[in-house]
């Protein structure tokens, strides 16, 4: 079954400080996996796309690796700050079709 | 302008109603969605559209209706609302590339928060 899943569930962090958040992806086949920023009463938003050839994608303090041999992504946030307190979602997306997995998401809280 | 649009954003009606909330998308995309986010945020999609034409229909049950006039805009009428029906629905939109290759990226609008007492 095509799942994916996310760690931690959520993250509490000090204004500054660096994070990591996890994604596991059982999907195939595989065609591209994103990270979704989703602030309190809005929409998800796109922040990166991994496809299998890529390693590592930067947006500005956010980093996106994907390692499609484990099936593992990752996103770091460097120098977090109040504004990154989001929940982050990792999607990813099937070969062929038009489906789409979604993760449950990390809630992340930026403390000042 | 916004990109993808749906309406109400807050919607409090009594069990047993009918409702409808609308959407839109300026983008120029062929694929529209509508996702349902729980209160535990998961969102999970209902249904997808390509080009006015059903692609993807979840287990859903068939109180829910969506209704494609054109490939701009995706509705969702909801027949007899149940108390489990309360959730924020979201609307959304992809794009093909000239390829056909899906690149997956999906457009959201803001939600609309339904409750139903």
């Amino acid at each position: 079954k095509n799942q994916v899943e996310q760690s931690p569930q959520s993250l509490i962090i000090l204004e500054g400080k660096n994070c990591t958040l996890q994604c596991n992806y059982t999907v195939s086949p595989f065609s591209n996996l994103r990270w979704y920023k989703q602030d309190t009463g809005r929409g998800p938003v796109s922040l990166t796309i991994m496809t299998f050839s890529e390693n590592t994608k930067s947006n500005g303090r956010y980093t996106a690796t994907l390692d499609a041999d484990t099936k593992q992504s990752s996103l770091h946030i460097t120098a977090s700050q109040l504004s990154d307190s989001a929940s982050y979602i990792c999607v990813v997306h099937e070969g062929g079709g038009f489906k789409t997995i979604f993760g449950a998401g990390t809630r992340l809280f930026v403390k000042a | 302008d916004t990109a993808v649009s749906q309406t109400p954003k807050y919607l409090v009606t009594q069990m047993g109603n009918d409702k409808s909330i609308k959407c839109e998308q300026n983008l120029g995309h062929d694929t529209m969605y509508w996702y349902k986010q729980d209160s535990k945020k998961f969102l999970k999609i209902m249904f997808s559209y390509n080009n006015k034409e059903l692609i993807i229909n979840e287990t859903v049950p068939n109180r829910f209706s969506p209704k494609s006039p054109d490939k701009a805009h995706l509705n969702l009428h909801i027949n007899s609302l149940e108390l489990g029906d309360s959730a924020v629905y979201f609307c959304a939109s992809s794009q093909r590339e000239g390829s056909g290759r899906d690149t997956g990226e999906l457009f959201f609008g803001e939600g609309s928060r339904l409750t139903v007492l």
